[in-house]
């Protein structure tokens, strides 16, 4: 398996919600990370965990959780959002978390926020 | 900070024209350059990236260091190149900044 997956491909919420997204990959990568990418504008970093650790939170509200339960797994818990937060939101995934690596990106879960 | 700007938002050729898409970084220190690519209804995946020196799909990029540039270059374009092209830096963070990112369109 040689992709990175993400659930669901779509999520509408109310602002009183909780909902979690999430992320698989299958390629032994140690390096797993979370962006948000807004209509036309390019994917912004919000969280990297490596060695399932958390390295970088990009001071993200704390509405947006994160967690690697193990290091095949990246989950975003979602709570008591607003509807700016309406985005795409895109797991990707590394071999080491080093800065050569290349980046495998899943296809997004497109979020609505009502 | 680091920075990438690309400076075009749209660039529209014809079938068999050079391309050049633009991309201009600020850091101080020693960059990783990529180009990643979004084809229609796919997902965001990596082009080439500068420490590689390859040339994928025709395409070749290079890092000038004096120009803080890393340009995208294809000598005869192809329809199927239309897409986004996003140049992205990393500066060992393990962490990509992307630039505003260009809309190649190849007309037939």
């Amino acid at each position: 398996d040689t992709e990175v997956t993400q659930t669901p491909k779509h999520l509408v919420m109310g602002m009183t919600n909780k909902k979690s997204l999430k992320c698989e990959q299958h390629m032994g990568h140690r390096a797993m990370y979370w962006y948000k990418q807004k209509a036309k504008k390019p994917p912004e970093l919000m969280f990297v965990y490596s060695y399932e650790k958390l390295s970088i939170n990009e001071s993200v509200p704390s509405r947006f959780s994160p967690e690697c339960p193990n290091s095949s797994l990246l989950n975003l818990h979602l709570h008591a959002l607003q509807p700016e937060d309406s985005a795409l939101y895109l797991c990707a995934s590394s071999q080491t978390g080093q800065g050569t690596d290349t980046q495998y990106f899943g296809p997004g879960t497109r979020l609505t926020v009502l | 900070a680091q920075r990438v700007t690309q400076p075009e938002k749209l660039l529209s050729v014809f079938k068999g024209a050079p391309v050049e898409l633009k991309c201009n970084y600020s850091y101080s220190g020693s960059p990783e350059l990529f180009w990643y690519v979004q084809y229609s209804r796919q997902r965001l995946q990596l082009l080439l990236r500068h420490i590689s020196r390859e040339s994928i799909k025709g395409f070749t990029a290079d890092l000038n260091k004096g120009e803080t540039s890393f340009h995208l270059k294809k000598p005869f374009a192809q329809e199927e190149d239309s897409a986004m092209y996003y140049c992205a830096l990393d500066t060992g963070r393990r962490a990509l900044t992307f630039g505003s990112g260009t809309r190649l369109q190849v007309q037939p």
